[in-house]
């Protein structure tokens, strides 16, 4: 069964190291997300990623962030200078047209 | 703006009882609903989605859900529990083919 795959699994950073998570979603989804999930909160929206431009981000999702889709299968988050809030479940989804979104298993990111 | 209110924050059943977790959403337009589970350190299922038709739709694991337009919500039910359905369990709201407005969830714990 296809899935989203996300990579790495843990990564600890120093504050103020840029970092990128890297998702590779399913082959023939068309729309790309990421959301966040600080630890014992909900999961919040941060970008929807389509036809190679963003279709919305929220408020979290400042300057300091940023999505790419380099080669075409790869879908990368950047944060360029993290913070110790930044520390937090990050995870990938993909679908098609009015389906259901898919989720990778995430990445825990660890700022210290 | 859109919302989803889990008014439990957690709920403990015994194992072969019947489980009923609460889904209340605001949405303008006819919504796409869905609910997701997450064990502890992992990422998120889809147990089932709504996107039309039959109001009473039917999930993996037994779960199944109803769409009340007229109350706004979006029940998750389940006629008996196991004790490996203990996790968190998260309902969402979609728009379209965009972003998924997740509710804070419920943690289920199932006694044996």
């Amino acid at each position: 069964e296809p899935e989203v795959t996300q990579t790495p699994s843990h990564q600890v950073t120093q504050m103020g190291q840029e970092v990128i998570l890297r998702c590779v979603p399913i082959s023939n989804h068309l729309y790309f997300y990421w959301y966040r999930q600080i630890l014992g909160q909900k999961v919040e929206f941060l970008v929807s990623f389509y036809n190679n431009e963003i279709s919305e981000k929220s408020e979290i999702f400042d300057d300091q962030f940023s999505v790419e889709r380099p080669d075409g299968s790869n879908f990368t988050l950047k944060i360029r200078s993290t913070k110790l809030e930044d520390s937090a479940m990050y995870f990938c989804a993909s679908h098609v047209m009015n389906t259901e979104a898919f989720f990778g298993q995430g990445t825990r990111l660890t700022v210290v | 703006a859109q919302s989803v209110t889990q008014p439990d924050i957690h709920i403990t059943v015994s194992e072969g009882a019947s489980l009923e977790l609460r889904c209340n959403y605001s949405y303008g337009a006819t919504p796409y609903l869905f609910w997701y589970v997450q064990s502890p350190g992992q990422g998120l299922q889809l147990l089932l989605k709504y996107f039309s038709g039959d109001t009473l739709v039917q999930g993996i694991k037994g779960f199944e859900a109803e769409f009340k337009r007229s109350q706004s919500s979006f029940n998750l039910r389940k006629p008996s529990v196991h004790w490996s359905d203990a996790a968190e369990y998260f309902c969402a709201v979609g728009e379209g083919s965009y972003k998924l407005i997740f509710g804070s969830g419920t943690r289920l714990l199932v006694r044996p």
